[in-house]
This record gives structure tokens, C-alpha cells and sequence, in this order.
């Protein structure tokens, strides 16, 4: 257990619509970078947050944001779904963002696009 | 460009044989290198990392990795799998690049264990 939850589980959405996903750090990290694992495949980073601001994004398309609040949660967002956004989700924190610190991955969101 | 390589897709192996999945990297500068592993349905659970020091690092559940420099690689070996190891398990770069600290994984090496 790293103490890193995130909600939902599992999504079901379709094409077009919107979904909010959430994640809640380990005590004490302010740091959340978000990943996407197509099945398959290894993670890909989609985006960082540090204290509550954007820190640097993966290639990724506008459509994917998120938001990183003064508790540290953090929100990835993702317009106009796609049927290649079907995924597991993962978010990560850490405490900081320097080179020696260790990300501690949550359980995982898995989105289905119907 | 930064990029992580498991040339293994899947192995099989019997219980209570050794293990080792080969991992891999290029990256430019001194590399932070991880080995994580992922049950079905599960998220990323860490095994061991590397940083400097001692190239010979110990994880959790018996698991051990060498770095090797000369060889860009990080191999994750295990003398004796029980039956639980069975997982996916990824191997990770830590990479920096205009002040944002992100991992590169590689695409995976599935493990299968025989009773």
C-alpha cells in the first residue's frame, strides 16, 4: 500500500464525452504526475503537477488537463473522449520533483470508450 | 533519445527456478533506474531502485537488479519464483528534462510461473 488512492475504479464512458478523474497523494507529497497505460503497453507520462501548478507534460493533446489542489489532490480531465483513451490510469506522487525522488503510483482508474 | 528496452515480452518459468528479465536503457546523463511490478487489474508496485552507489541493489520480495554501465542494463533477478511472482513487471528510467522529473518505462515483460 503507498497510500496513493485514486477514484473511480473503473469508467465507462462514450466517444465525445468528458471524465474527471481523481487522485489523492501520499501523506506529505506535493508532487502528482499522471500516466496513461494503454493495454499492453508501459505507462506513458501525460502530465506533472507541483504545487498546484502544470510542471511539465508528456505528448499529450490540450484535451487532456488537470488540476492540482492546496491539499495536493489532483484532477486529470479529458474532453472529447476518444476510443484510444481507453486506459488504465495511473497517478503518481512524490515529495518534490527532483531527480532522487521516488513516484509512488495509486491503483489506477481504468476508462473504457465506447 | 531516453528510452527503455525489455526485450522480453513474456517468460515462463517453473517454481522455484531463477529469474531474470533483462532491462535495457539509453539515457544521456547518470540514470535513476526502477523495477516495478504490476498484479492483473493492479497499479505500480515498486521492487527496487537505483540511484549510485553499490550497482548490486536488493528489493523487496527477494529481488535483486545489477547495474551494469558498460552494458546500459538493469537486470532484475530473483535465485528462487514462488508461484505469487507471477505479474507483469516494468522497468523505468527517471528522466529530466526542463525542470520536470518524469519516468520512461519500458513496454513490459510478462511472467508466468509452473507449478
Amino acid at each position: 500500500e503507498t497510500g496513493v488512492t485514486q477514484s473511480p475504479t473503473h469508467l465507462i464512458k462514450t466517444r465525445g464525452q468528458q471524465v474527471t478523474l481523481r487522485c489523492s497523494s501520499q501523506s506529505g507529497h506535493n508532487t502528482v504526475s499522471w500516466y496513461q497505460q494503454a493495454l499492453g503497453q508501459g505507462p506513458q507520462f501525460i502530465f506533472q503537477y507541483y504545487r498546484e501548478e502544470e510542471n511539465g507534460r508528456g505528448n499529450f493533446p490540450p484535451r487532456f488537463s488537470g488540476l492540482q489542489f492546496p491539499n495536493y489532490s489532483s484532477e486529470l480531465n479529458v474532453n472529447a473522449l476518444e476510443l484510444d483513451d481507453s486506459a488504465l490510469y495511473l497517478c503518481a506522487s512524490s515529495f518534490g520533483q527532483g531527480d532522487q525522488e521516488t513516484q509512488y503510483f495509486g491503483p489506477g482508474t481504468r476508462l473504457l470508450v465506447l | 533519445a531516453q528510452s527503455v528496452t525489455q526485450p522480453d515480452i513474456h517468460i515462463t518459468v517453473s517454481e522455484g527456478a531463477s529469474l531474470e528479465l533483462r532491462c535495457n536503457y539509453s539515457y544521456g546523463a547518470t540514470p535513476y533506474l526502477f523495477w516495478y511490478v504490476q498484479s492483473p487489474g493492479q497499479g505500480l508496485q515498486l521492487l527496487l531502485k537505483y540511484f549510485s552507489g553499490d550497482t548490486l541493489v536488493q528489493g523487496i520480495k527477494g529481488f535483486e537488479a545489477e547495474f551494469k554501465r558498460s552494458q546500459s542494463s538493469f537486470n532484475l533477478r530473483k535465485p528462487s519464483v514462488h508461484w505469487s511472482d507471477a505479474a507483469e513487471y516494468f522497468c523505468a528510467v527517471g528522466a529530466s528534462a526542463s525542470g520536470t522529473y518524469k519516468y520512461i518505462f519500458g513496454t513490459g515483460t510478462r511472467l508466468k510461473v509452473l507449478a
